[in-house]
Order: structure tokens, then sequence, then C-alpha cells
């Protein structure tokens, strides 16, 4: 199956931006993959953040979007807060399949 | 109030079976692809499973296929993974999540394989 890879870990500054990156083994992630990100805190499930791509369900905040950047998936947080301070995942839906990155551990410091 | 409960986990030996379960309320699972996912201590969130609307398209990832079996019974409102010969590798909580776009997740259950 394929790997999907993302950074380890990233650092943001409160208020600043970042890019979350989201990579496939396969080749250049379209959106025919249909990614997903996910954000985890310490003993918490996961909350869905963004799905096909680009899309934010009611709950995201609006600083969060998604996108294709560069032939991968990418999550970009503008205006990072505190609370922001998360795992992140991303999920890609091949033809059967699905396969989770990594993760990102992202800290606002 | 949506919900996903998931329950069944605890400690197994080597070598034994489990049965998780997954329970929706407030909303209705028949409509959704359900998936499995599981989270191994300190570690990454790893996709175990899902299966269609109706059951008839399931998948697994690779490393699991033949001992872990994912089924739902949307009479029941519920999703389950059958799972055998469990290995200590096993060891994680395990999350259902489904609903419009996985919009909902369960907060997991435990299974620890251990002797």
């Amino acid at each position: 199956q394929a790997v999907v890879t993302q950074e380890p870990s990233l650092t943001v500054s409160p208020g600043g931006t970042v890019t979350l990156t989201c990579g496939s083994s396969t080749g250049a992630v379209t959106s025919g993959h249909y990614a997903y990100w996910f954000q985890q805190k310490p003993g918490q499930a996961p909350r869905t953040l963004i799905y096909e791509t680009s899309n934010k369900h009611s709950w995201t905040p609006a600083r969060f979007s998604g996108s294709l950047l560069g032939g991968k998936a990418a999550l970009t947080l503008s205006g990072a807060q505190p609370e922001d301070e998360a795992e992140y995942y991303c999920l890609l839906c091949y033809s059967g399949p699905w396969v989770f990155g990594e993760g990102t551990k992202l800290t606002v410091l | 109030e949506v919900q996903l409960v998931e329950s069944g986990g605890g400690l197994v030996q080597p070598g034994g079976s489990l049965r998780l379960s997954c329970t929706a309320s407030g909303f209705t699972l028949s409509s959704y692809w359900m998936i499995w996912v599981r989270q191994a201590p300190g570690k990454g969130l790893e996709w175990v499973a899902n299966i269609k609307q109706d059951g008839s398209e399931k998948y697994y990832v690779d490393s699991l296929r033949g001992r872990f079996t994912i089924s739902r019974d949307n009479a029941k409102n519920s999703l389950y993974l059958q799972m055998n010969n469990l290995r200590g590798e096993d060891t994680a909580v395990y999350y259902c999540a489904s609903g419009d776009h996985l919009g909902y997740w369960g907060q997991g259950t435990l299974v620890t394989v251990s002797s």
C-alpha cells in the first residue's frame, strides 16, 4: 500500500501562518484522493477539519483551509491560536485502501 | 445529540479474539460509509478497514486482511470489527468514524493484547 508523508513537526508563532503538506508515494495527490485533514489533541479522539481536499465542516475554524499545492495536499493555518497546538493527520482515499499520514505535531510558540 | 460509542475492548491474550462494536445515536448509519481506525500507544492513526453503506464493499489494510473482519447491521445502527489471532502489535485504541464526510468519531475503546 502507498505511503503518505507529512512533516514530523512544525512550529508557528501565535498569529502566524503555517502550511502542512501531505504527499503520496504513488505520485501527485489529486482531487481524486479526497484528502481529509484531522486534528487530534492529547487524550482526545480525532476531529475532522477538512474533507475532499478543501471543504470545511461547520465546526472548522475559518483560519484553516485545505488545498492542493505542488502535487501534495496542504492544510494552511492563517492566524494561529494557542489552541491550534495539536497533532494533524491527513488521510488519502485510494481505490480501496485508505492511508493516513504519520502526522505533524504543530507547536504554537 | 449525535454520538458514536465503541465497546468490546479489553485485555486479551495473544492468539485470542475480540469483537468490537460501534453504535450510533442521533443519526442513521445506513446512509454512510463507516471506518475503523486504530492508534497504538504514542503512535499515529492507522486506517484499519471500511465498509460501504449496504456492506457490499469492504476494504482492509494489507497487514490485517484475514485476521480482522468488518461488518455492519444497519437495523441495529451498529458497526462491528471481529479481531482474531490477536498479537501484541494490535494493542491500540480503536475508533469508529462515520457520518457526513467522517464528521463523527467515537471516543475509542482500548484493546490490550498481552499475556
